[in-house]
């Protein structure tokens, strides 16, 4: 099956940092999102994005679909942005099954 | 528009005994998931429903797990008996259609002792 690799798994920052996520995908995908997790576990949708590039407000994020990867960009970061941050794929050939990656986990420090 | 909801948000239960997960997902959605979450780990998939087929569960220990979608809406995720090593936190997720933007909900955390 698909293979979905993020990184860095951990990374900290001091507030107001600028930083990347990248997700690697094995495969050609019709889905791949990105998630926050908050301390309380909550799966919060990011950006919906097989391909191109999407911002929303002080984040953003590209999928070069023919290179097989994501990227997330967090800029000005802020303490509430401390978490798990995971990339989800659905393979084209495995169509509706969302893989997860085994997440990035930021701390941002004050 | 109301969000995918669970309950419970929290079950702690003796092993070997049962114990049961509800799951309403977004309206209109017609693809309902169900994820396993390990401590440290991101979700896994136990099985997905296409309305109320399971089209994928090949993931699921179906020795004491079992779930089902009634009328292509709710659906119900049970364990029978519970061990120590189902302790997790159980996700159910929904989508309009496969491939499109999945939501989750808050989750299920369950401590079985």
């Amino acid at each position: 099956g698909i293979q979905v690799e993020q990184s860095p798994p951990d990374l900290i920052l001091q507030e107001g940092a600028n930083s990347t996520l990248r997700c690697n995908f094995s495969d050609s995908v019709n889905n791949l999102q990105w998630f926050h997790q908050n301390p309380w576990g909550q799966l919060i949708n990011l950006f919906y994005i097989p391909s191109g590039t999407k911002q929303n407000g002080r984040l953003s994020a590209t999928t070069v679909a023919t290179e097989r990867y994501s990227l997330l960009y967090i800029s000005s970061s802020q303490t509430t942005d401390s978490g798990v941050y995971f990339c989800a794929v659905v393979a084209a050939n495995q169509g509706g099954k969302l893989i997860f990656g085994q997440g990035t986990e930021l701390s941002v420090k004050p | 528009e109301a969000g995918v909801v669970q309950s419970p948000r929290y079950k702690i239960i003796e092993k070997k005994q049962p114990v049961a997960f509800w799951c309403n997902p977004i309206s209109g959605h017609n693809t309902l998931y169900w994820y396993l979450q390990n401590l440290g780990q991101g979700p896994e998939l136990l099985i997905r429903y296409e309305n109320e087929e399971a089209v994928d569960d090949s993931q699921l220990p179906k020795d004491r797990f079992s779930a089902e979608r009634l009328k292509g809406v709710d659906s119900t995720l049970k364990i029978q008996p519970a061990e120590l090593g189902d302790s997790a936190v159980y996700l159910c997720a929904s989508s309009r259609w496969r491939d499109t933007e999945a939501f989750f909900g808050q989750g299920t955390r369950l401590t079985v002792v």
